[in-house]
């Protein structure tokens, strides 16, 4: 099994642009969680899907901030338009019911606004 | 989530066992211990989880008192590469995990 995947794994885009996060979760896993790591205020979880369906989008942070899960195999976290600080390490997870390994997380995407 | 606390920072000597506390004294009758480490610039990995028993695997082993007001996770023969942030977290099984601050483990050769 690859893990759980992301891409980019860099991007560096101007304030003002729109960004688009993927991910690939681990076949057979039922949930999908969106977290972003900043040093400021560590890892946050913004939102998380349940057989592609968002339940909980509490820790998006305003309304520049989108995810989508068209399938049960891609997801993907938008930010129109984007901002400096939203330079952070974002991540994606998978995990599935009653799973006995908690999340898998995938190598994050580094984004960096300028 | 119930509140954990875990010390900022610990230091142990590569060989040695590392024992990492976490207290959790609000934890409720369902909510479980997990703990995650996040080695620099990766995403976090999970090691090990329990409920009221202790616990082992080929990574850990996990302690929790009596109570379950408190834990402590082991690292049996640290290395160098366990130098990482280790997040110790109460939440019902299957719900979203949410991290704290963690501890910082420095492995010393």
């Amino acid at each position: 099994d690859a893990g759980v995947i992301q891409s980019p794994r860099h991007e560096v885009t101007e304030m003002g642009q729109e960004v688009t996060l993927r991910c690939k979760p681990i076949s057979g896993h039922d949930y999908l969680f969106w977290y972003r790591q900043t040093m400021m205020r560590g890892l946050e979880l913004l939102i998380y899907f349940n057989n592609n369906v968002p339940i909980d989008d509490s820790g998006m942070p305003e309304d520049r901030f989108s995810a989508k899960m068209p399938n049960a195999s891609f997801s993907t976290l938008k930010i129109q338009p984007s901002e400096p600080r939203d330079s952070a390490v974002y991540f994606c997870a998978s995990s599935s019911w009653g799973n006995n390994y908690g999340y898998t997380f995938g190598s994050g995407t580094r984004l960096t606004v300028v | 989530d119930a509140k954990t606390t875990q010390p900022p920072s610990m230091d142990c000597a590569e060989g040695r066992a590392a024992n990492l506390p976490c207290n959790h004294s609000t934890i409720s009758g369902n909510e479980y211990v997990y703990w995650y480490r996040q080695i620099h610039s990766q995403g976090p990995q999970y090691i090990i989880h329990g409920l009221k028993n202790n616990e082992t695997n080929e990574m850990a082993s996990l302690i929790i008192t009596e109570d379950r007001k408190s834990s402590t996770l082991i690292l049996p023969h640290a290395t160098l590469r366990d130098t990482a942030v280790y997040y110790c977290i109460v939440r019902p099984r299957d719900d979203k995990i949410i991290f704290g601050k963690g501890t910082r483990l420095h492995i010393l050769p």
